[in-house]
């Protein structure tokens, strides 16, 4: 079964520090990854996704994230933190031809001045 | 192009009592999605369809929720009755396609607090 852990719940970072967020995955089968942002009352929306092309996956807003097969992981990553990335961001896996995503717990990105 | 529709967007019941979300999912879109966000947690796939017919619905608890896609375009889920381990926000989503790549998007969800 397939499923996504992401460390640290609440990650708090200083506007123009570098952001990162971790996820790891678990899947029996070649996995696509997905990384979604969702502002307070509003819908998910996808960041990015890893479909078993290039490992490394540029976003929108400048994010990026790099698939590590040895490491199973997805880490989400962006140079340079703005005020408006405060978000919660949620790391989701599906495999094959089963289009069911599951859910990591999400983190909480909280930008300071 | 027109997101994913959901109405209403915010509900509050007291438990025992039934209540029916609505989505509408982007035009030419074959898969729909209904997720169950709780505080704190991600989203938890409740059921999927393609087209009008069921292809997961392993994770609803069919005790008390229904879901129905008759024209294979808009969607209800309903729950009968509530509990208040229910309050939850309610997503619903499409793709073009059912496969593992495609991107799921996601309406705005109805909040649903059960008292």
């Amino acid at each position: 079964a397939q499923s996504v852990t992401q460390l640290g719940s609440h990650v708090s970072v200083s506007e123009g520090a570098l952001v990162l967020l971790r996820c790891n995955y678990s899947s029996s089968v070649p996995p696509y990854l997905f990384w979604y942002v969702q502002y307070p009352n509003q819908g998910l929306q996808l960041l990015l996704k890893y479909t078993s092309a290039a490992t490394l996956v540029k976003g929108i807003n400048g994010f990026e994230a790099e698939f590590k097969k040895s490491e199973t992981s997805f880490h989400l990553t962006k140079p340079s933190a703005h005020m408006s990335d405060a978000a919660e961001y949620f790391c989701a896996v599906s495999e094959g031809q089963a289009s069911k995503l599951t859910f990591g717990t999400g983190t909480r990105l909280q930008v300071t001045l | 192009e027109a997101g994913v529709a959901q109405s209403p967007r915010y509900k509050i019941i007291e438990k025992r009592q039934s209540v029916a979300f609505w989505c509408n999912p982007i035009s030419g879109h074959a898969t729909l999605y209904w997720y169950q966000q709780i505080l704190g947690q991600g989203p938890k796939l409740l059921i999927q369809f393609q087209n009008n017919g069921v292809v997961d619905d392993s994770q609803l608890p069919k005790d008390r929720f229904s879901a129905e896609r008759l024209k294979g375009v808009d969607s209800t889920l309903k729950i009968q009755p509530a509990k208040l381990e229910d309050s939850a926000v309610y997503l619903c989503a499409s793709s073009l396609g059912g496969s593992g790549r495609e991107t799921q998007y996601f309406g705005p969800g109805t909040r649903l607090l059960v008292l």
